[in-house]
């Protein structure tokens, strides 16, 4: 069975750090491209980030870019999401998302991040 | 950026209805849109890729159709295990952009 499960959220103050990981099991994470998308409170969702499945290319929404990071380990099978200099924008839900042989076929739980002073 | 314009943007329904919810793309995305469901405090589940294929486990019930810039998701008669919030997404081309969501509601 395929899982994707999500840490590391929790309540952050504006222009802090935080890093996500996204634990992946029940298939070869080595094959797969990765992506985060978040869904800010009462908000629809919004694509923030893919990764290649070989880690070769990486691609980011504008509103992102030299902010936040995504990354993988595939010894570890666990993808990552680096987020500085953080925002109140940023507050959401974020969730790991397989790419599959088209986009988004398998979702994790989600992990809440506030950013508030 | 690819704008896609969802609508209606919730919608009251009976058990039984047929229900269709529409995305246009701003530019041609070829068949690269899915659909998703999203039950309230759970995480979206695909339910269409590339347009009109029915992702695994998905009931016959839900279809997709379209191509170019117009799509559509259809529940050809409405459970109520069907209430929750539908999203589209193109990923044509990055950024990849979802439509605003429509938010379906029994009657």
């Amino acid at each position: 069975e395929v899982q994707l499960v999500e840490s590391g959220g929790g309540l952050v103050q504006p222009g802090r750090s935080m890093k996500l990981s996204c634990a992946a099991s029940g298939f070869n994470f080595s094959n797969y491209g990765m992506a985060w998308v978040r869904q800010a409170p009462t908000k629809g969702l919004e694509w923030i980030a893919t990764i290649s499945y070989d880690d070769t290319s990486t691609y980011y929404r504008d509103s992102v870019k030299g902010r936040l990071t995504i990354s993988r380990d595939n010894a570890k099978s666990t993808l990552y999401l680096q987020m500085n200099s953080l925002r109140s924008e940023d507050t959401a839900t974020y969730y790991c998302t397989r790419m599959g042989l088209t986009a988004f076929d398998y979702w994790g739980q989600g992990v809440m991040v506030t950013v508030s002073p | 950026d690819i704008q896609m314009t969802q609508s209606p943007s919730s919608m009251s329904m009976s058990l039984g209805d047929t229900v269709t919810i529409t995305c246009r793309a701003s530019q041609d995305v070829g068949i690269y849109v899915n659909w998703f469901q999203q039950k309230p405090g759970k995480s979206p589940r695909r339910l269409i890729y590339r347009a009109t294929n029915l992702a695994d486990g998905v009931p016959s019930r839900f279809s997709g159709s379209g191509s170019r810039s117009d799509f559509s998701l259809t529940i050809s008669s409405l459970e109520s295990e069907d209430v929750a919030d539908y999203h589209c997404l193109q990923y044509d081309e990055y950024p990849w952009t979802f439509g605003g969501g429509t938010k379906l509601e029994l009657k």
